[in-house]
């Protein structure tokens, strides 16, 4: 079975501190790992996909297979960060390629 | 490029009813997978649908059905309903496979 873990409901800080949202998952085989975002007002909408290892909005995520983690993170978090996260899981094309979400963490950046 | 468009955006029915709500994906996307949003249990898998088939499913009643068309616009219907299924549902498309997903601002249903 897939299972996507965000341990905490919120996080609020400063402009301009470190941002770290965390993510554990639990799938036997080679998942695929994202994270999604929803600004107010607007759609759910990816973020960022592991397989891409890019920096989107200055947000990085590394996949760590031994401690089966996709943390989120930002050195310097801005206002415009404020939003509802969601980490994701896909096991992969076929039968299986449906994507399990986390419950989401509300991320509030204060100035 | 229009984005994937839900109706009716908000809905009201009584327990017993059944509702059927409409997904219109991205042009040229032929996945369409659906999703039901609460509270207290987040975003869950409910279908999806890839060339008029279902191609895979959650764990929902069998109450909670859908299809595709030709055109890849999906409906998915919900039988006997029941307060808890009150929610947000979001449909969402992609191109192909599952990870890429665009969403629609969804469907909020309300039972009573």
């Amino acid at each position: 079975a897939q299972r996507v873990t965000q341990p905490e409901k919120l996080l609020s800080v400063f402009k301009g501190a470190p941002v770290e949202l965390k993510c554990n998952y639990s799938y036997s085989g080679s998942p695929e790992l994202f994270w999604y975002v929803q600004y107010s007002r607007q759609r759910l909408q990816l973020l960022l996909r592991h397989i891409s290892r890019e920096s989107i909005k200055g947000f990085t995520a590394d996949l760590n297979k031994g401690e089966t983690s996709f943390h989120l993170k930002k050195p310097f978090a801005q206002e415009e960060d404020s939003a509802m996260y969601y980490c994701a899981l896909s096991g992969g094309s076929g039968a299986n390629s449906k994507l399990t979400f986390g419950k989401g963490i509300t991320l509030s950046v204060r100035p | 490029k229009a984005g994937v468009t839900q109706t009716p955006r908000y809905l009201i029915k009584t327990r017993g009813q059944q509702v059927t709500l409409s997904c219109s994906p991205i042009s040229g996307h032929r996945s369409v997978s659906w999703y039901q949003q609460t509270p207290g249990q987040g975003l869950q898998f409910l279908f999806e649908y890839f060339s008029e088939t279902q191609r895979n499913k959650g764990n929902f009643p069998g109450r909670f059905s859908g299809r595709q068309f030709s055109n890849s616009r999906s409906e998915m219907n919900v039988s006997t309903l029941e307060l808890g299924d009150s929610a947000l549902y979001l449909c969402a498309s992609s191109l192909d496979r599952v990870g890429e997903l665009f969403f629609g601002e969804g469907s909020r249903l309300t039972v009573l």
